[in-house]
């Protein structure tokens, strides 16, 4: 079974310092690999995916994240964090799940979330 | 923009009352999602529909959850009767053709039984 663990279930970080949430994954086949941001009061917001192309991805708001499949890691980092990267963040994986019927289809499993705070 | 929209989005109810809550997904996505999150649980996925048709809803308790399509723009996430451990924020999302795509999430309903 495909699954994900993310490290730390709180980041606390100085505004202007690095950034970094851990994801491990542990998965049978090559994975597609997500990470999603979670603001107050909202719904998950895609910042980055990997689906097989280059290791090193980039996604939005400055974000990027490497697939390292040796660790079977697929961590989030920003040189530099602002005010306003103050979430929860949630990493995903993609497996191919089937119903009782046999048709397949791709099914999200989300970490635990890990909810980062900016101070000044 | 396109977005995925869901009404209410916050919802106060007794326990043994029936819920609605809607979902109206991007036009033009085919998959839809319904997910529960909660402190202690974090995100479940409890139905998952393609074309409108049901293809996994094994994470819903089937006594009291039913979820459907009507139509291509409105899925529905019913709760009869609602219970208050049923109190979560409840998130619908919407994809292209398939759960390998990016999932756009509507801002979800809160809901809360008391």
């Amino acid at each position: 079974a495909q699954s994900v663990t993310q490290l730390g279930s709180h980041v606390s970080v100085s505004e202007g310092a690095l950034v970094l949430l851990r994801c491990n994954y542990s998965s049978s086949v090559p994975p597609y690999l997500f990470w999603y941001v979670q603001y107050p009061n909202q719904g998950l917001q895609l910042l980055l995916k990997y689906t097989s192309a280059a290791t090193l991805v980039k996604g939005i708001n400055g974000f990027e994240a490497e697939f390292k499949k040796s660790e079977t890691s697929f961590h989030l980092t920003k040189p530099s964090a602002h005010m306003s990267d103050a979430a929860e963040y949630f990493c995903a994986v993609s497996r191919t799940a089937a119903n009782a019927g046999g048709t397949s289809y791709g099914k999200l499993t989300f970490g635990q979330g890990t909810i980062l705070t900016v101070h000044p | 923009d396109a977005r995925v929209t869901q009404t209410p989005r916050d919802k106060v109810t007794e326990m043994g009352q029936e819920v609605t809550m809607r979902c109206q997904p991007i036009l033009g996505h085919n998959t839809v999602f319904w997910y529960r999150q909660t402190m202690m649980q974090g995100l479940e996925l409890l139905a998952y529909f393609r074309n409108r048709a049901p293809l996994d809803d094994s994470g819903m308790p089937k006594d009291r959850f039913s979820a459907e399509m009507p139509d291509a723009t409105l899925a529905t996430l019913k709760i009869q009767p609602s219970e208050p451990r049923d109190s979560a924020v409840y998130f619908c999302a919407s994809s292209l053709s398939s759960g390998y795509n990016e999932q756009f999430f509507g801002p979800g309903t809160r809901l809360t039984v008391l």
